[in-house]
C-alpha cells in the first residue's frame, strides 16, 4: 500500500519570503512523487515530478522540490513567495513497482496563503 | 500537452434529478480514465477507474448504481449521477491516464465539476 502525508492544513507566508510545504510518502517499492496545485472551482495542474536522478527537481512558477530517500519526504519549495502562488497543493505518489494503471494516491491537500 | 476537458463546469439541480458530467480527452486517446470526487477543503477521492470498452472499477464504498459509468469510447467517459440528493453535492474531478506512459504526467485532469442538488 502507498500513501502521502502533508502534515500542514494551511501554510502562511508573507510575499517575497521564502515558501515550504511538506510531504512524506510511504510505498513499499521505488516512488514516483508529484507536486499538483489546485485554483478554486478548478482541477489539479501538475507542477513538477521526481522519477530518477536528481534529487532536487524544478518544476513549473519557480516551484522545486528535494527528493529524499532516507526521510522518505518531498517538500515543495519556493524561493520566494507571489500572492498568485495561493492556492491548494497536492503531493502525490505512485508505487513504480504498481502496475495499477497509473493510480497516484493524494496527499491531504495544504492551503498555502501569501499575504502582501 | 495532453488536454481533459470536463464538461458542464457546473450543475445545479432538484433533488431526485440525474446529472452527467462528460470527460473528454481531446488530443489523445485514453483507454483509461479516473474520476474522483472532492469534499470542501479536503483532497480527491478515487471513485472509479473507467476503461474502454469493459466495466468500471468502483473503489470500496462507491455505488456503481448510484453513480454510473460509461467509457463507451477512446476518448469520452461519463459519470452519471442517478437520482441525486443533497449528499451528493460535491466538486467531481476526472482525469486521463498518459498515453506515453508514466515518465510524463502519469495523469492529465479536467478542471472539474461543481454539483449542488437542492
Amino acid at each position: 500500500a502507498q500513501s502521502v502525508a502533508q502534515p500542514e492544513d494551511q501554510v502562511n507566508v508573507a510575499e517575497g519570503n521564502p515558501l515550504t510545504v511538506k510531504c512524506t510518502y510511504s510505498v513499499s517499492g521505488n516512488p514516483y512523487l508529484f507536486w499538483y496545485v489546485q485554483y478554486p472551482n478548478r482541477g489539479l495542474q501538475f507542477l513538477l515530478k521526481y522519477i530518477t536522478g536528481d534529487n532536487l527537481v524544478k518544476g513549473s512558477y519557480g516551484f522545486e522540490a528535494e527528493f529524499n530517500k532516507s526521510q522518505t519526504s518531498f517538500h515543495l519549495k519556493k524561493p520566494s513567495a507571489l500572492v498568485s502562488d495561493s492556492a491548494l497543493y497536492f503531493c502525490a505518489v505512485r508505487d513504480m513497482n504498481n502496475n495499477a494503471g497509473n493510480m497516484l494516491t493524494f496527499g491531504g491537500g495544504t492551503r498555502l496563503m501569501v499575504k502582501p | 500537452g495532453a488536454v481533459v476537458s470536463q464538461h458542464p463546469s457546473r450543475v445545479i439541480c432538484k433533488s431526485g434529478t440525474s446529472v452527467k458530467i462528460e470527460c473528454r480527452s481531446l488530443d489523445f486517446q485514453a483507454t483509461t480514465m479516473f474520476w474522483y470526487r472532492q469534499f470542501p477543503k479536503q483532497s480527491l477521492m478515487l471513485m472509479a477507474t473507467s476503461n474502454e470498452g469493459s466495466k468500471a472499477t468502483y473503489e470500496q464504498g462507491v455505488e456503481k448504481d448510484k453513480f454510473l459509468i460509461n467509457h463507451a469510447s477512446l476518448t469520452l467517459s461519463t459519470l452519471t449521477v442517478t437520482s441525486a440528493h443533497p449528499e451528493d453535492s460535491s466538486f467531481y474531478i476526472c482525469s486521463a491516464r498518459d498515453p506515453w506512459g508514466v515518465s510524463n504526467q502519469p495523469q492529465h485532469f479536467g478542471d472539474g465539476t461543481r454539483l449542488s442538488i437542492l
